[in-house]
């Protein structure tokens, strides 16, 4: 069974850099194909895409937030993390990792953690 | 950037069925997923790569493409099925950068 879970600040200041964790468990992040994937949802509003790591390191970035973004993974402790520098109140959102499944050219999400609420307030 | 663009909302009522499409210029060339959304909960697959149904989703909802737009399509839309629908795809481009639509809000009447 595949489990994901987002930890981290549940406040940050403006300015200040965000790291979030993933912690997952019932699959490799080494296995062909795999990737984790950071997700945002504003409240009230849509999702946005933020990256993606593969299995082989490969790393994919939102073009409108890649400056600010950074994702690693630790294989052997089946963690994914995600930095976002320079946080903004705009930024304040439910942050969800999540894993893709098949190929390459596959953007299946068959699993989302839970969820995390970041606020970014003074 | 790259956009899908949804309807705001759908309305329709029980045992009716739904279409909310998505639009977007890399469609014909990308899949396209959908996800369901209830309040307070993460998002859910319900079709992968256009039109596949993942196990355990139920058989009224259904995927297709035409051009630069997908449908999907929920038939014999019962109360439950009241949530936001998100499509998602990547752009043409070939570096796999991911794209959700703006989502779309079902209403059952």
């Amino acid at each position: 069974q595949i489990t994901l879970k987002e930890s981290g600040p549940t406040l940050v200041k403006p300015t200040q850099t965000l790291t979030l964790t993933c912690t997952f468990s019932g699959f490799s992040l080494s296995t062909s194909g795999v990737g984790v994937g950071w997700i945002r949802q504003p409240p009230g509003k849509a999702l946005e895409w933020l990256a993606l790591i593969y299995w082989n390191d490969d790393k994919r970035y939102s073009p409108s937030l890649k400056s600010r973004l950074t994702i690693t993974k630790d294989t052997s402790k089946n963690q994914v993390v995600l930095t976002m520098t320079n946080m903004d109140p705009v930024d304040t959102a439910t942050y969800y990792c999540a894993h893709k499944a098949g190929d390459y050219g596959d953007y299946r999400v068959d699993y989302w953690g839970q969820g995390t609420l970041v606020t970014v307030s003074s | 950037s790259y956009e899908l663009t949804q309807p705001p909302s759908v309305s329709v009522s029980p045992g009716q069925t739904a279409r909310i499409t998505c639009s977007g210029d890399a469609l014909p060339k990308q899949y396209a997923y959908w996800y369901q959304q209830k309040p307070g909960q993460a998002p859910v697959l319900v079709i992968y790569k256009d039109s596949e149904r993942p196990s355990g989703i139920p058989e009224r909802f259904s995927g297709s493409s035409s051009g630069t737009t997908v449908t999907l399509t929920i038939s014999g839309v019962q109360a439950e099925d009241e949530a936001d629908y998100y499509c998602q795809s990547a752009d043409s481009s070939g570096t796999y950068l991911w794209v959700f639509g703006g989502g779309t809000k079902l209403t059952v009447l």
